[in-house]
């Protein structure tokens, strides 16, 4: 089985950078998904890591280590849209297909 | 353009009346997949599809059926609805080899 750590919430200032942790815990590791979800809106898909290191897609950043089975996303000069909540997300290769299992979500606050 | 669709967005039933949610694509995506979202427990699994006639049990699939008889549709079958099963229901889709789902826009159930 596999599980996923995340905080559960994050406030942080527009226009300053917030980084949002998860760690997981897998038999078989396949890759790390981040997802964004506004209030009363469906999961939008934002970056996937398979290999280690950084990946960048504008104003989001996303990080893994699988020796350390922890990934980040990081999210740069916030903006008040940028308020919703996140969720990694993990694949798990030697269940012999490919669900895809959830972390709880951290919920994100942009402030003034 | 190019989305996923649950049909209904909104429904309020009584316990042990059978009910269809239905969820069609229209990108050919081969995975598809029902998840329930719940405060406090993030999305969780119901079933996934890896392509047609091949379906698989998420980690909540207990009161659920599915069945994958074209590869647009996935249907969500309650047989007989109880309240614990009052929740936010997504449907999601992705082709082959790539690792982004696309997710319908919801449907709320409440069961009384």
């Amino acid at each position: 089985g596999q599980s996923l750590e995340q905080p559960s919430e994050v406030t942080a200032v527009e226009g300053a950078i917030v980084q949002i942790n998860c760690t997981y815990q897998t038999s078989g590791f396949y890759g790390l998904s981040w997802y964004q979800q506004h209030d009363g809106g469906a999961p939008t898909f934002l970056s996937y890591n398979a290999l280690d290191g950084l990946e960048e897609t504008g104003r989001f950043s996303s990080f893994l280590s699988r020796s350390d089975s922890y990934g980040y996303l990081l999210l740069q000069e916030l903006q008040m849209k940028d308020s919703a909540s996140y969720f990694c997300a993990v694949r798990d290769r030697n269940s012999g297909n490919t669900p895809l299992v959830f972390g709880k979500g951290t919920r994100l606050s942009v402030i003034a | 353009e190019a989305q996923v669709t649950q049909n209904p967005r909104y429904l309020i039933t009584v316990t042990g009346k059978k009910l269809t949610v239905t969820c069609s694509q229209n990108m050919n995506h081969e995975y598809m997949s029902w998840y329930r979202q719940d405060p406090g427990l993030g999305l969780r699994q119901i079933y996934y599809s890896m392509n047609v006639e091949v379906t698989d049990k998420g980690d909540v699939p207990e009161g659920y059926k599915v069945s994958r008889k074209e590869k647009r549709n996935f249907p969500l079958i309650l047989e007989s609805p109880s309240p614990n099963q009052t929740s936010l229901y997504f449907c999601a889709s992705r082709p082959q080899g790539a690792p982004g789902y696309t997710f319908g826009s919801g449907t709320r159930l409440t069961v009384v």
